[in-house]
Formats: structure tokens, sequence, C-alpha cells
């Protein structure tokens, strides 16, 4: 089956420093990809929509100077955390459908756990 | 409120006892998914519904549009069902922006 595979799948930063989060479509092209957060206990909230060759489209009130998204091929998507703090601490989960007429398969990466010290 | 709704948020069970899960939303969708998270965090898809039922080995989904509900069933739990199950809904005119539930942790014991 379709595999998206995330890198890394933990990473620990001092405050202030830029954090960068890999998804990868490993057998299937992806134009879109999903990117979310998830504190805690809590559920998935998207953040922004990866567009291959365009600009992402990011959520209301996501930072998109913030949360850089790069999408530059049909397989690669980046999200980096710039001047990371704290607060940015989470579980980075991305998702890609596998067609591009339909979001109806979604396929998740294992997710990046970012700890902000 | 929130646009969907999942009960309970906790379920524990003993091994071999059939669980319902329950998903409300309060918004016109074109599809709605069952996902499970393990705690690892990885999660994984099981179901997409945008009508009717849909059976996989134990886990059975329903929907029902006019109700605005859904269901997830497991028959004969196992403790390797054990995990986070969440409802994710499509919202009719945004194809692809999912909505996702608060999610039902379930533990299963033997």
């Amino acid at each position: 089956g379709a595999v998206v595979s995330q890198h890394p799948s933990r990473v620990i930063c001092k405050s202030g420093t830029s954090v960068k989060i890999e998804c990868r479509s490993l057998d299937f092209q992806a134009t879109t990809m999903f990117w979310y957060r998830q504190f805690p206990k809590q559920s998935l909230m998207l953040m922004a929509t990866s567009n291959e060759g365009s600009k992402a489209t990011y959520e209301q009130g996501v930072e998109k100077d913030k949360f850089l998204i790069n999408h530059a091929s049909l397989t690669l998507s980046t999200l980096t955390v710039t001047s990371a703090h704290p607060e940015d601490s989470s579980f980075y989960i991305c998702s890609a459908p596998l067609s591009w007429w339909s979001t109806d398969t979604q396929y998740f990466g294992p997710g990046t756990r970012l700890t902000v010290l | 409120k929130n646009e969907v709704e999942q009960s309970p948020q906790n379920l524990t069970a003993q091994e071999g006892e059939f669980i319902t899960i329950n998903c409300s939303y309060s918004v016109g969708i074109s599809a709605l998914h069952w996902l499970q998270q393990h705690p690892g965090g990885g999660i994984v898809s099981l179901f997409m519904l945008s009508s009717g039922k849909k059976k996989h080995g134990r886990l059975i989904a329903t929907i029902n549009i006019q109700e605005k509900h859904s269901s997830l069933h497991i028959t004969a739990s196992h403790p390797r069902d054990s995990a986070v199950y969440i409802c994710a809904v499509r919202k009719s005119g945004m194809a692809d922006k999912l909505i996702f539930g608060t999610g039902t942790r379930l533990q299963v014991f033997p």
C-alpha cells in the first residue's frame, strides 16, 4: 500500500533554532500534502495545505512566516519551524491523498515529535 | 461547539467485548473518515464513508447522512485494538480539508 514517511521522527532543539521536517510519499506522487499539529490529548489541527509548485495555503491563526512550507517535488514537502519556542513543542503529522482529484484516501505519515527546550 | 463530536472520550473494555464509538457532526459533509492512532502517534486510515456501511475484518463502520451520525464498531475486541480512534469529516464544498473529532481513547484489557 501507499506509504508516507516523515523525517526525523523525533527532534529536540534549543529555543531560537529552526527545525526542518520532511514528508515524503514513497510510492505515489502527491501534488497536495497536508500538515497537522497535535498537542497532547488533543485532536489533529490542520495547519496548512502544501501544493506542489505553488504557495502553501495556511489555516487561520497559523503564521506563514514561522511555519515555512516548501513542496518542491511531487514526493516531498518540508515544514520548517523557524525560531522555535517551547510553545511550538508538539507532534507534527503530514498526510497525502492518493490521487490529485480526490482526497478520499489519505495516507498519514508517522509523525515528528518536536521538543523545544 | 465542535463541528465533530465523538463519544465516549474514553472507553475501557474486556477482551472479547463488542465496542461502539460514536461520531456526530453538525455540518454538511461529502465524506467521513475513521482513523486509528496508536500510542506512538502513527495514524492509519480505517474507513472512508459517504453512505451506508463498510466492514473490514472485525471493524464495521456505518453512517446515517440524514442524522449526521456515524458509528465504528469493533467485534470481539482484542488488546491490540487499544488506540485512539478519530472521526474526521470532509465538509461539503471544501474538498481538501478534514475536520477532526477529539478522538476516543480505547483500552482493551485481557
